[in-house]
């Protein structure tokens, strides 16, 4: 079946712009993470779904940073005024569920350069 | 406070050595998982493992083992025999088992396995 989809795979933007990133998880899974890989970095949380309870919200690093999640489906991460410190991969995970130790399926993820 | 620490930043072994990767755990909880995920240069995380903390039985996949020691607060991964293929960056995470299901990735450990 289809696995984790996000788009673009690549995304090159002016400072000062928003920016709006895709993700598409796997069809039935209810856990959505977003995850922030700088160069060389390891991944950073940002925010999970689980089906229609409140996010868990605590990673995103400014309010400049907010995600939405459309019921059980996609997910999108926008970034407004964007800076050269955000330049970074931003991976999506989805799993069945959060609470049940299932694993996580990531995408490819979208790079993200802000110049 | 929940951390993870992989001291080893990059790890270059020849083919058919083993090789060990050290993660160390911080946390308050007395039940939690952990993992362990493969990230190869393609991009894509693949998960490896998931361990509770109710189980320490060491475990074996092949050429992969791991070794959960709550008393050192540590998961090594170990790969024997190893593999031009194996050349990744690997992660460990932490997760609780109630409340926030947020993962807490290490750093990660950049393996280079050279023919």
């Amino acid at each position: 079946g289809a696995g984790v989809s996000q788009s673009p795979s690549n995304k090159v933007t002016e400072k000062g712009k928003d920016v709006e990133l895709r993700c598409d998880p796997i069809s039935g899974h209810t856990a959505l993470y977003w995850y922030r890989q700088r160069l060389g970095q390891g991944l950073e949380f940002l925010i999970y779904f689980q089906g229609n309870s409140a996010p868990d919200k605590s990673g995103l690093p400014s309010d400049r940073f907010s995600a939405e999640r459309t019921g059980e489906s996609v997910s999108t991460l926008t970034i407004q005024r964007t800076q050269q410190e955000d330049s970074a991969v931003y991976l999506c995970a989805s799993s069945e569920t959060a609470q049940e130790h299932y694993e996580q399926y990531f995408g490819p993820g979208t790079r993200l350069t802000v110049t | 406070a929940q951390k993870v620490t992989q001291a080893q930043t990059e790890i270059s072994v020849v083919e058919k050595e083993d090789v060990t990767l050290d993660c160390v755990y911080e946390t308050r909880d007395t039940t939690y998982y952990l993992f362990w995920y493969k990230q190869p240069p393609s991009g894509e995380l693949v998960f490896l493992i998931r361990r509770n903390s109710f189980d320490e039985q060491n475990e074996i996949s092949g050429r992969y083992s791991w070794n959960f020691q709550k008393s050192t607060s540590s998961f090594n991964f170990t790969i024997t025999a190893s593999q031009v293929v194996d050349s990744a960056v690997y992660f460990c995470a932490l997760r609780r088992t109630s409340g926030t299901y947020k993962y807490i990735f290490g750093t990660g450990t950049r393996l280079k396995v050279l023919a």
